[in-house]
This record gives C-alpha cells, structure tokens and sequence, in this order.
C-alpha cells in the first residue's frame, strides 16, 4: 500500500532557529514529490521535487530529494513567527494502464514558531 | 481575480443529513477536484471533475456524489450523513485534466461538523 510519512507531527521553535522537516515514501509509479504549507485553511504550494539531489529554494525555505533512499527533506533557516502552519507533503503517482495520477498525502507536520 | 471560493465556509449537520457544498474555481481553471481533510490528516482525495463528469474518484462511498456546471463551478453532495464525515472540505482547481499537481490552487474550505 502506497504511503507517505511525515516528521516529526509537530514542532515548536524559537524565532531564528532552523528546522528539518522530514517526508518519507513508499509509492509505487512515482512521479513527483510535492511540498504545500497550510494555514487555517488552503494549502499553498511551496516546491515540486523531481529529480534526485537538486535543491529547490525560496527565499529562507530549501528542499531536496533522494529517490534511492526515498526521503525528501524541507528547511526553514533564520524561522519567523509566520512560518506557523501545517507543512503537508504529498507524493504523486501515476497509473499508466488508466492515465491517471493521485495524490498521497503525509499527516503532515505542525511548526509552531515561537516569538 | 479571484481564487478558489467555496461555500459555506462552516456548516453543522445532524447525522441522517444531506449537505452540498459549493465551490468556484479560480478564472481560467476548469478541473475542481474535491478532498475530505479530517484533524490531524493529510487530504484524502474524493473525486474530480472535468468537462461536467466525473473523472477521477477516490476510495469514498457512493454517498458522496457531485455535479460540475458548464460554467466549470462544482457541488459536492454528502447523503446520510455520519459523525466520521466531520472534516474540512477542501476544493481545488486546475486548467485540464492532466494539470500537474503544483498547478492545484486550493479553497480555504467548508469546515463540516456532523453531531
């Protein structure tokens, strides 16, 4: 069965700390692994990581991918107090016989960042 | 321009209920795929829509049925309604059928609490 696993569940810091978030997968047919942060409400989408070992970076978050040992890791430098929310990773498969792609998602992991 | 919009924003249903929950997509998008977020959980993907059909469906109940218009706005409907439905509803658009999913622009959703 397809999953995706998120951590730590939850993560309080200081303003100014960096952090690590962790997402690990075990998915069949991958294609492309996706990082959304969500506050209140709507995930926003932060980083779509496809090939192995090439970061991708905004601004003070980082992202990387390794497709041998099936992880990617997202970081946080220099945090500030709105960088609170859910960080939501999610992996996409495909099903070539149907055409179709889903979405796994991870629990994700709540960042709480601390003046 | 305006994004995703779903409506209502909070509703509360007895168990036994019938509820529709309504969603625009953002201008230019014309795929609306729905996601039951219970708490603490990743998005777990409902169906999708595309050309006023239904395309894609996730592993839910026939109790969960939708409608899309043609002018490409979409209705999720929830009958018999049970406590385990209580989850955010989240809609998110795309331009066709085959968008990546870093295209998904997502709505701040419909909170639903079944008592």
């Amino acid at each position: 069965e397809d999953k995706v696993v998120q951590s730590p569940l939850s993560l309080v810091v200081h303003e100014g700390d960096t952090v690590t978030l962790n997402c690990s997968y075990e998915v069949t047919n991958f294609r492309s692994l996706l990082w959304y942060k969500q506050e209140k409400k709507a995930p926003t989408f932060l980083f779509m990581l496809t090939s192995s070992g090439i970061e991708k970076k905004s601004g003070r978050l980082s992202s990387i991918l390794d497709k041998k040992e099936l992880f990617s890791i997202l970081n946080i430098t220099a945090t500030q107090t709105g960088d609170s929310a859910v960080y939501l990773c999610a992996v996409e498969a495909s099903f070539p016989v149907v055409n179709n792609r889903k979405l796994i998602w991870g629990l994700g992991t709540s960042l709480a960042v601390n003046p | 321009d305006a994004g995703v919009t779903q409506s209502p924003t909070h509703l509360i249903k007895t168990r036994g209920q019938q509820v529709t929950l309504r969603c625009s997509p953002k201008s230019g998008h014309d795929t609306v795929s729905w996601y039951q977020q219970a708490l603490g959980q990743g998005p777990q993907f409902i169906f999708q829509y595309y050309e006023e059909e239904e395309r894609q469906r996730g592993n839910f109940p026939d109790r969960f049925s939708g409608h899309q218009y043609p002018n490409y706005s979409s209705e999720l409907n929830v009958n018999a309604l049970l406590l385990g439905d209580s989850a955010l509803y989240l809609c998110a658009s795309s331009r066709g059928q085959d968008a990546t999913n870093e295209k998904l622009f997502f709505g701040s959703g419909t909170q639903l609490s079944v008592l």
